[in-house]
């Protein structure tokens, strides 16, 4: 059974501080790695992805994959209130379907 | 505008009823698949399907079906044998399947009344 793994929160941060969200999986061949941001009552839309070992940039996010230790990460820079949500992590073997996480509650608080 | 396209936004079923579900891409993609996703909780794959008039269980096909007639539309049909129907339901599609991300419809919350 593949599995992946996130702490529920919720996980509360004073705005402008760095957010920072795990997630773990069980699957050596995991190839691809999915940051999903959830708002209440939508939709997932993507965030990030990252294949390869080490740390992936876009504006004040960061994904950083340490495969050797099944872990993936998201940070968030200056996180603001708007950045309240719940954020899926998300992966998968080529030809294989995405195993979701349960998802972490981020909390902004102004 | 590509994207994904489900309706409708807001669905209600009578104990018995069977409902379908409509979910439309114009994404070009292959891939398509629904999931469920309850209160609080995280994703659950119903079906998917990698290419037209060929579809696989996922990890809580019981209760549901679908078909894949044409590359654009894969739509849920939610039978009366699904006693729980009460969730959020989402399509998504990606390019392959697992190969690259995946994009959400906006979702169905169907209700029992």
């Amino acid at each position: 059974q593949k599995e992946v793994e996130q702490n529920s929160g919720p996980l509360s941060v004073p705005e402008g501080a760095i957010a920072s969200l795990n997630c773990t999986y069980s699957d050596r061949g995991s190839q691809s790695f999915f940051w999903y941001r959830q708002y209440s009552g939508k939709s997932p839309e993507l965030i990030m992805f990252i294949y390869s070992n080490g740390d992936k940039e876009d504006g004040r996010f960061t994904a950083q994959l340490n495969k050797a230790s099944q872990y993936v990460s998201l940070l968030i820079r200056d996180s603001q209130p708007s950045d309240s949500a719940t954020y899926l992590c998300a992966v998968n073997v080529y030809g294989q379907n995405f195993v979701f996480g349960p998802g972490t509650r981020l909390s902004v608080l102004p | 505008d590509g994207g994904i396209t489900q309706s409708p936004k807001y669905l209600f079923r009578k104990e018995g009823q069977n409902v379908t579900l409509s979910c439309e891409q114009n994404l070009n993609h292959d891939a398509m698949y629904w999931y469920r996703q309850d209160p609080g909780q995280g994703l659950r794959l119903i079906y998917y399907s990698q290419i037209v008039n060929d579809f696989q269980k996922g990890d809580i096909a019981e209760g549901y079906s679908v078909s894949r007639e044409k590359k654009e539309s894969f739509p849920l049909t939610v039978t009366s044998a699904q006693k729980n129907p009460t969730a959020f339901y989402l399509c998504a599609s990606s390019m392959r399947q697992g190969w690259t991300e995946a994009f959400f419809g906006q979702g169905t919350r169907l209700t029992v009344v």
